[in-house]
């Protein structure tokens, strides 16, 4: 198994410019997410989502969309970048779990983004 | 989502055992406490998961007396390679959202 892989591990992005962060993961997990990490600093939620066709906002979702479409991927679009955009993101994956304990996630090995 | 208030930073020395104490006075009664590891330009890794009392695995150990209000993970022996980010995350497997703070960044030194 891969596990959650993310595509690419680095990118530069001018100003307005879009693009697509991917993550796929081969676990079957209903559950992934996106988060951010700034330097210095924790990770902040961006979008999540319960299964295919299922999409949520977290704590910072402004400009970022986010699809699932299938149960293996959930991709993350910057519609048009800007330089406050500039971080680490990683994609989560996990299933849900059934009792009352928390489901271990999964991370990525995260997609260092900068914004020019 | 219950809060959670953890020290910002600890230096520790190798072959110390170090304690980071998470406290979350507003967990609620089906809540878990649950640990991260991250270590520098990866992804945050699961450590250890309990509700009451003691667990112990092969990482670390976790302490949380009764009232639940506060948490401590225990890192025996620790060696340089355990420098790294700690979060501590307490929810519910109703909680949509898994939200991180800002962790414990744990300095361990020769």
């Amino acid at each position: 198994n891969a596990g959650v892989t993310q595509t690419p591990k680095f990118q530069v992005l001018k100003t307005g410019q879009s693009m697509t962060l991917q993550c796929a993961q081969d676990m079957n997990h209903e559950y992934m997410s996106w988060y951010r990490q700034d330097p210095g600093m924790g990770l902040r939620l961006i979008h999540y989502s319960v299964g295919a066709g299922i999409t949520d906002q977290g704590e910072v979702p402004n400009g970022y969309n986010v699809s699932r479409s299938t149960t293996e991927d959930f991709p993350l679009r910057l519609l048009s970048a800007a330089p406050s955009q500039t971080s680490v993101y990683f994609c989560a994956s996990s299933y849900i779990s059934t009792g009352y304990e928390v489901a271990e996630a999964f991370f990525g090995q995260g997609t260092r983004l900068t914004v020019v | 989502l219950a809060k959670t208030t953890q020290p910002i930073s600890m230096d520790s020395y190798e072959g110390q055992e170090v304690n980071i104490t998470c406290s979350h006075n507003n967990i609620a009664t089906n809540d878990y406490i649950t640990w991260y590891q991250q270590f520098p330009s990866q992804g945050p890794r699961f450590i250890i998961q309990g509700y009451k009392t003691k667990v112990t695995n092969e990482v670390a150990s976790l302490f949380i007396p009764a009232d639940r209000k506060s948490s401590t993970l225990s890192l025996p022996r620790v060696s340089l390679s355990d420098t790294a980010v700690y979060y501590c995350l307490v929810g519910g497997y109703r909680d949509d959202k898994i939200i991180f703070g800002k962790g414990t960044r744990l300095h361990i030194l020769p």
